[in-house]
């Protein structure tokens, strides 16, 4: 079984720009969540989906968003790039509620 | 709020040492709890679980326990090797609607040969 792929895995992006990330789920998994990992912040949550609905949502501001089709394929997107996104980016999907997470290799955003 | 505190490092230790990285909770309810390893290069991946208090999760050797007591989901290793040397995340998840995960700051450990 495949695991979960993230693209583009490495972009390089200026301020005031905005930015698409996407994400794969392992096939079966209709719970995709997205993280933020900083040296500084370390792992922060940023929204969860299931069945192409946000059921939660970090503390972070609105430039962030995403969303989930059908087929539990998820986009994150990120307007108005500041130098503080500069960041990895992880996906993680799961079957349903706490049930185990498994984790994308992540997409490293650089932001100039 | 929920949130996740572990033991800083970097934790050095030499190969067949014993290994205990600290892990407190707090949360509201019943959360699971998790430890998850990142190596070099690697991505984030599952170490051990544990769903319930007194539920022991155990895997490659790495033990913790779902203390609710204590609040504490402590990460032990009878004998660690060099190829241990990762950075590990204690980090709980609960059901508020959905889930939503909170991870510890990590904790990177080097084991010397």
């Amino acid at each position: 079984k495949a695991g979960v792929t993230q693209t583009p895995r490495y972009l390089i992006k200026t301020r005031g720009q905005q930015v698409t990330l996407s994400c794969s789920p392992i096939s079966g998994h209709r719970s995709v969540s997205w993280y933020q990992q900083t040296p500084g912040q370390g792992l922060q949550f940023l929204f969860e989906y299931f069945s192409e609905t946000q059921r939660n949502k970090g503390n972070f501001p609105g430039r962030f968003s995403g969303r989930q089709f059908s087929n539990s394929r998820s986009e994150m997107n990120v307007s108005t790039l500041e130098l503080g996104d500069s960041a990895l980016y992880l996906c993680a999907s799961s079957r349903g509620q706490q049930e185990t997470q498994y984790f994308g290799p992540g997409t490293r955003l650089l932001v100039l | 709020g929920n949130s996740v505190t572990q033991m800083e490092g970097p934790v050095t230790l030499s190969e067949e040492a014993f290994l205990t990285i600290n892990c407190t909770y707090t949360a509201t309810g019943y959360p699971s709890l998790f430890w998850y390893v990142q190596y070099p290069g690697e991505g984030l991946q599952l170490l051990l679980k544990a769903t319930k208090a007194d539920d022991k999760g155990s895997n490659k050797g790495f033990e913790a326990t779902y203390r609710k007591e204590t609040t504490s989901f402590h990460l032990e290793k009878g004998s660690v090797q060099v190829s241990d040397s990762a950075v590990y995340f204690c980090a709980l998840t609960q059901n508020t609607g959905g889930f939503k995960t909170i991870f510890g700051a990590g904790t990177r450990l080097f084991v010397k040969a």
